[in-house]
């Protein structure tokens, strides 16, 4: 299957300060990526679908102010945590859709990054 | 929007017993379904999918089945083995170029635990 990236694994940071986390599809170009959090022992709710060129689509709920989405690239989006505090520790998994027909559906997941906010 | 729910939460079976989880649906307009296996700390990993123009689908020891009619789909695993212990998610979407940017809708997960 495709290959998905994310940067980095694991991150602790003050709260207070800003997180960036990568995403990338290595081997095929996504067009839209997206964003999930997920907390211990649930399921993975989605943040937000990434269009690259265009803005973002955020699920409702979502600050869109604090959790800024950039896809520049058709390989690459980041998501920055701003200000973050000790209810955004979480693990932040992206996934990537191929394109092509007949897969168009699919979606490859990131290994995800954990973040711990203190 | 979509509306997915998964039974049973847990699940433990002993060691080359069949498992299945289930899972329901609410969209009539979804018509694709993954499932996911994520072992903890874990990204999750494709498993096995199915379009809802296929009623079954078969991979070695994993099954998928599908209603449309009655809006549920299946995972069946079977001879199990202690490495497939992990939680489960199944998933929908409308698939294609349009339905809603192809979001996917998760289920809550099964952990599933394969005993000796």
């Amino acid at each position: 299957g495709a290959v998905v990236s994310q940067h980095p694994s694991r991150v602790i940071c003050k709260s207070g300060t800003s997180v960036k986390i990568e995403c990338r599809s290595l081997d095929f170009q996504a067009t839209t990526m997206f964003w999930y959090r997920q907390f211990p022992k649930q399921s993975l709710m989605l943040m937000a679908t990434s269009n690259e060129g265009s803005k973002a689509t955020y699920e409702q709920g979502v600050e869109k102010d604090k959790f800024l989405i950039n896809h520049a690239s058709l390989t690459l989006s980041t998501l920055t945590v701003t200000s973050a505090h000790p209810e955004d520790s979480s693990f932040y998994i992206c996934s990537a859709r191929t394109g092509l027909a007949g897969g168009q559906e699919t979606q490859y997941f990131g290994p995800g990054t954990r973040l711990l906010v203190l | 929007g979509e509306n997915v729910e998964q039974h049973p939460s847990t699940l433990s079976v002993q060691e080359g017993d069949s498992a299945v989880i289930k899972c329901t649906y609410s969209d009539s307009a979804s018509n694709y379904f993954p499932w996911y296996k994520q072992e903890l700390g874990k990204r999750p990993q494709l498993i096995i999918d199915i379009r809802s123009n296929v009623g079954e689908k078969k991979d070695q020891r994993i099954a998928v089945t599908l209603n449309k009619t009655a809006k549920h789909f299946s995972l069946h695993i079977t001879e199990t083995q202690p490495e497939d212990s992990a939680v489960y998610f199944c998933a929908a979407t409308q698939g294609g170029l349009t339905g809603g940017g192809n979001k996917l809708t998760f289920g809550t997960g099964t952990q599933l635990k394969v005993e000796l």
